[in-house]
């Protein structure tokens, strides 16, 4: 199976800073989704990522997928108030029933004023 | 609008009594999921099923069971058997088809207390 780490587990950022999570797989990603969910709500699609070198933007997000496969990473620049929340990745994997995602713990992210 | 539903929002039971989670889409997705999740770890796939009248276990199945009569419907429930069953609930969905295959679609959760 999958297993997908995510680090930090928690970030506290002040409004106006860039900040960085990163989702590290133990094997090579085959689709590579991320997705923002505010607490006691269901996950939002962000983005989705495919092909190694790939890198996707959504206003201020920015994700990666690094060439061999195995660690993606998101990117917020000039953070706000409204990207407070949990940030999570998952992963098809290969030998998977089709249509599985493998999600990791994710990472709670606060931005004050 | 197309979408997946879950009622109710909350839910209380009693030790001892089984529950049943409500899950609903219309956007025609052939595969449908459903998670727990607990502060700190993440979401568990509990059971999926990827066609009418067939499911799967997933990971922590342990006190949980499904049916999949219709296409639009995936309803949960937790059993007596089930431990531990204070959790959010998540209900999702999917399809291989379209721009982004495989996506899933989430509802908006049920959070379940055992009292």
């Amino acid at each position: 199976s999958q297993e997908l780490e995510q680090s930090p587990q928690s970030l506290i950022v002040q409004e106006g800073k860039n900040l960085t999570i990163n989702c590290t797989s133990s094997k090579t990603l085959y689709g590579l989704y991320w997705y923002k969910q505010k607490y006691g709500e269901g996950l939002i699609f962000l983005m989705m990522l495919q092909k190694g070198g790939e890198e996707k933007s959504h206003e201020k997000i920015t994700a990666k997928l690094d060439e061999k496969k195995q660690q993606s990473s998101l990117h917020i620049t000039a953070s706000q108030p409204s990207h407070a929340g949990i940030y999570l990745c998952g992963a098809a994997d290969r030998g998977s029933t089709l249509g599985r995602l493998y999600f990791g713990r994710g990472t709670q992210l606060t931005v004050w004023p | 609008d197309g979408g997946i539903t879950q009622s109710p929002k909350y839910l209380f039971r009693k030790e001892g009594q089984n529950v049943t989670l409500s899950c609903e889409q219309n956007l025609n997705h052939d595969a449908m999921y459903w998670y727990r999740q607990d502060p700190g770890q993440g979401l568990r796939l509990i059971y999926y099923s990827q066609i009418v009248n067939d499911f799967q276990k997933g990971d922590i199945a342990e006190g949980y069971s499904v049916s999949r009569e219709k296409k639009e419907s995936f309803p949960l429930t937790v059993t007596s058997a089930q431990k531990n069953p204070t959790a959010f609930y998540l209900c999702a969905s999917s399809t291989p088809r379209g721009s982004r295959p495989n996506e899933q679609f989430f509802g908006p959760g049920t959070r379940l207390t055992v009292l």
